[in-house]
């Protein structure tokens, strides 16, 4: 299958201070990326859904000021945890498709932690 | 919107099957799938069903009934590697969404 690949894997921030997360697909053109968050416990819950050159669209009660998306290129797109608190602390995945493929390939997640 | 409901915990013993049942009432359908996932870690890719009936892959089973909005997940001959939590996610109309089930945390026990 297609790889996408997620950085960084671990990161532990200052509560205020901003985190940036890369996703990239390193062998196919993403057209569409998916972001997730996965609280201990739980499923996974699409916060956003982002198309190559277009604005994110946000899942209802998903931020769009605090979770800054950008999807700029075929192959990268990323998330901005601006501003984190505390309880921004859970597991980040995001996932890829390209405009031929019905399969969503998965990074391999980043969890953040803010102290 | 879509609405995905799955058992939340299911306990089997080793060498046994279990099967996990998804329900699934969605805007839009184009296809459903199944992913393994360990804690901590992201999901693996099982299992793709567009099209009725059973798919069978080694020791994983999926089968998708569209008319009852319905999808079961069959293991078989367990392993203790198997514990884990498995999700059942749909796309949405044009496959712009995948939405994923709450997951059935399977427990395999000796």
């Amino acid at each position: 299958g297609a790889v996408v690949s997620q950085h960084p894997s671990r990161v532990i921030c200052k509560s205020g201070t901003s985190v940036k997360i890369e996703c990239r697909s390193l062998d196919f053109q993403a057209t569409t990326m998916f972001w997730y968050r996965q609280f201990p416990k739980q499923s996974l819950m699409l916060m956003a859904t982002s198309n190559e050159g277009s604005k994110a669209t946000y899942e209802q009660g998903v931020e769009k000021d605090k979770f800054l998306i950008n999807h700029a290129s075929l192959t990268l797109s990323t998330l901005t945890v601006t501003s984190a608190h505390p309880e921004d602390s859970s597991f980040y995945i995001c996932s890829a498709r390209d405009a031929r493929n019905t399969e969503a390939f998965f990074g391999q997640g980043t969890r953040l932690t803010v102290v | 919107g879509q609405n995905i409901d799955q058992p939340t915990e299911m306990t089997a013993t080793e060498g046994a099957i279990v099967q996990i049942n998804c329900t699934y009432q969605t805007s839009g359908f184009n296809g459903l799938f199944w992913y393994q996932q360990h804690a901590g870690e992201a999901p693996t890719f099982l299992s793709y069903n567009v099209l009725d009936g059973l798919e069978e892959k080694g020791r994983f089973s999926s089968f998708l009934s569209r008319s009852k909005g319905y999808s079961y997940l069959l293991l078989k001959e367990l392993q203790m590697k198997d514990s884990a939590s498995y999700l059942c996610a749909t796309w949405g109309a044009a496959g712009n969404k995948l939405t994923f089930g709450g997951g059935t945390r399977v427990l395999v026990k000796p």
